[in-house]
């Protein structure tokens, strides 16, 4: 049963122009929502997060937007450089986990941003 | 430089025998985790301890042991019980509290041979 999805495996867009990835998830007990960046045999680093008090945070080229009702959260980059490049994974943590760290994992998108 | 060390980068391991991955970490964090990557898959959680000496299983702990003697380290055993070994492991680390980030190592690249 998977709990948080990335429907698109991946994505393909221009530079300069926006690039949007997309994650749904099922369990309504989730309260915040993290994005993480992964390249090739490396460990993820921590991107940008949510929690489900709000719908929408930005840290400069990177907003996040969450749909409570729709159970949908998405990453816009804009503009999209190269080095953007990487397999981008959807994380949430439901409420009752009460710790950080222990996350439930979508199955990530890999984003190719062309010059 | 704070952070979390996984050693070793690639790992080969025989058919039948016990294999131990190493993660330690500068940060202070209370919590840590280990996940596992397959691919076209997300991380999945093996194990995670909130404090020294004590430690849960996740949703795929069958297979694997894991010990937390030290607040910096916690290594995870893959053993001979654990059907499909090959994979990508990442250990982790976080504050001890909700709606916090995990802090990620480079990873371990394990190959059953």
């Amino acid at each position: 049963d998977q709990q948080v999805k990335q429907n698109s495996p991946s994505l393909s867009v221009q530079e300069g122009r926006i690039s949007i990835l997309n994650c749904d998830y099922t369990n309504s007990m989730f309260d915040y929502f993290l994005w993480y960046k992964k390249y090739p045999a490396e460990g993820p680093t921590f991107l940008i997060s949510i929690s489900s008090i709000k719908d929408k945070n930005e840290d400069g080229r990177f907003t996040v937007f969450l749909n409570k009702s729709a159970k949908h959260l998405s990453l816009h980059i804009v503009p999209s450089q190269p080095g953007d490049s990487a397999v981008y994974f959807c994380a949430a943590s439901p409420i009752y986990y009460n710790q950080g760290g222990k996350l439930i994992f979508g199955q990530g998108t890999e984003l190719s941003v062309k010059p | 430089d704070g952070g979390i060390t996984q050693s070793p980068k690639y790992l080969f391991r025989k058919e039948g025998q016990n294999v131990t991955l190493s993660c330690e970490q500068n940060l202070n964090h209370d919590a840590m985790y280990w996940y596992r990557q397959d691919p076209g898959q997300g991380l999945r959680l093996i194990y995670y301890s909130q404090i020294v000496n004590d430690f849960q299983k996740g949703d795929i702990a069958e297979g694997y042991s894991v010990s937390r003697e030290k607040k910096e380290s916690f290594p995870l055993t893959v053993t001979s019980a654990q059907k499909n070994p090959t994979a990508f492991y990442l250990c982790a680390s976080s504050m001890k509290r909700p709606n916090t980030e995990a802090f990620f190592g480079q990873g371990t690249r394990l190959t059953v041979v």
